[in-house]
């Protein structure tokens, strides 16, 4: 395989759910990245990893909770998730140290918090 | 944090139409990328801009860079109904930390192309 793969593709979870988005790419690159498309906002950066270490993480909500036990795989953690919360959970990565460096994405995860 | 303002949100043109989508800063871009989102897929990098009244083309599409490097414009000529998607501009902001740089997205236009 090759790219950026996210699974599941689709996800509809309760509220009271625990579930896990997962991320793999297979690129060599050294940084990933968790963002969210809603409907009426940009794409919103939500978690960085440069080098399996956290270097960003904009005010998200505790609810979500990230991993990447390696430079490979990525995970975002969910846990008792609002409604509000339903969007595109999009995946990403790039070869950082350069600044006009390509962003790889994933073809995201669409999750319905019911 | 530096915003970006995609114009128009929509646009919707039938098939051999041109069209021009702009982004726009109140501040200086390092360098600009242009992306698209076709239904149910990820952005896809389409070009990356970084010379002030730089212009790259794509076969169809156009991209220019303004001179002062605070707005950038696609143009596409004759357009397809494969052309149908979200065009998103981001810029990448130098932050402190192990020299990576955040891209930011602006809103994007979604462009629907009518055979």
């Amino acid at each position: 395989e090759t790219g950026v793969t996210q699974t599941p593709r689709h996800l509809v979870m309760g509220m009271t759910n625990k579930k896990s988005l997962k991320c793999e790419q297979h690129l060599g690159h050294n940084a990933m990245y968790w963002y969210k498309q809603s409907a009426k906002k940009p794409l919103e950066l939500m978690f960085v990893y440069n080098f399996k270490e956290q270097t960003e993480n904009n005010s998200v909500p505790s609810r979500f909770s990230p991993e990447c036990p390696n430079s490979s795989h990525l995970f975002l953690h969910l846990h008792t998730l609002q409604p509000e919360d339903s969007a595109l959970y999009l995946c990403a990565s790039s070869q950082e140290g350069f600044m006009n460096t390509e962003a790889f994405f994933g073809q995201g995860t669409r999750l319905t918090v019911v | 944090t530096q915003l970006l303002e995609q114009s128009p949100q929509f646009l919707s043109i039938q098939e051999g139409e041109n069209l021009t989508v702009y982004c726009n800063s109140s501040s200086v871009f390092s360098s600009l990328q242009w992306y698209r989102q076709e239904p149910g897929e990820g952005p896809v990098l389409l070009v990356t801009v970084v010379t002030g009244g730089e212009v790259k083309k794509l076969k169809r599409l156009t991209f220019q860079f303004g001179d002062a490097r605070k707005d950038s414009s696609l143009h596409i000529t004759a357009a397809q109904p494969g052309d149908t998607g979200l065009y998103l501009c981001a810029s990448r902001l130098a932050y402190s930390g192990a020299g990576s740089y955040q891209l930011t997205f602006g809103k994007g236009t979604k462009l629907s192309v009518i055979p």
